[in-house]
């Protein structure tokens, strides 16, 4: 079983709309769950963390985590064109290493 | 927020050859450090953790002898690929946590592409 899973995609929204981002987990022990975007050719840029169950908001993006499901998912708002990138999810143990899933590719069509 | 910086961006080098990759904390002290390696439209691999003042602990199937790790101060790691080979051509990262309010954040550097000819 992969550490952890994403739907590849390409996940393609209009622009506008409400993009969703899935995540599973399998190690139960995980405290911190990390949302990254990265651009073709860049390097993973941080967008949000989550710790506790429930939601949590940042501008146009909310990250929700069910720990008793091993579930974290990742909501755009208004998603723009700019938005169109690959998506990484990883769950970490205290700030050790981070594993990644393979990433959902998004792309936000004007 | 906290920075971390790699050098070179860029670097093409003969087969057969080394190259050290650098990976510096900018504004905190980072006694782990984590390199990954991303080959084109795949994952991020984790391929080692660089530990201040002792050894490297690497994944499984990941070279010892072949990606050297040194991280000799709490604000600088260092990956050197030797006697490369095309295959090992590929955009390497190194990450850092950084301990804030909320307990740790992982910040990436901004990723070195390595070119093998």
């Amino acid at each position: 079983q992969k550490e952890v899973e994403q739907n590849s995609g390409p996940l393609s929204v209009p622009e506008g709309a409400i993009a969703s981002l899935n995540c599973t987990y399998s190690d139960r022990g995980s405290q911190s769950f990390f949302w990254y975007r990265q651009y073709s050719g860049k390097s993973p840029e941080l967008i949000m963390f989550i710790y506790s169950n429930g939601d949590k908001e940042d501008g146009r993006f909310t990250a929700q985590l069910n720990k008793a499901s091993q579930y974290v998912s990742l909501l755009i708002r208004d998603s723009q064109p700019s938005d169109s990138a690959t998506y990484l999810c990883a769950p970490t143990k205290g700030g050790s290493n981070l594993f990644f899933g393979t990433g959902t590719r998004l792309t936000v069509i004007p | 927020g906290a920075v971390v910086s790699q050098h070179p961006s860029r670097v093409i080098c003969k087969s057969g050859t080394s190259v050290k990759i650098e990976c510096r904390s900018l504004d905190f002290q980072a006694t782990t450090m984590f390199w990954y390696r991303q080959f084109p439209k795949q994952s991020l691999m984790l391929m080692a953790t660089s530990n201040e003042g002792s050894k490297a602990t690497y994944e499984q199937g990941v070279e010892k002898d072949k990606f050297l790790i040194n991280h000799a101060s709490l604000t600088l790691s260092t990956l050197t690929v030797t006697s490369a080979h095309p295959e090992d051509s590929s955009f390497y990262i190194c990450s850092a946590p950084a301990t804030g309010h909320s307990g740790n954040t992982i910040y990436f550097g901004e990723g070195s592409w390595l070119t093998v000819v």
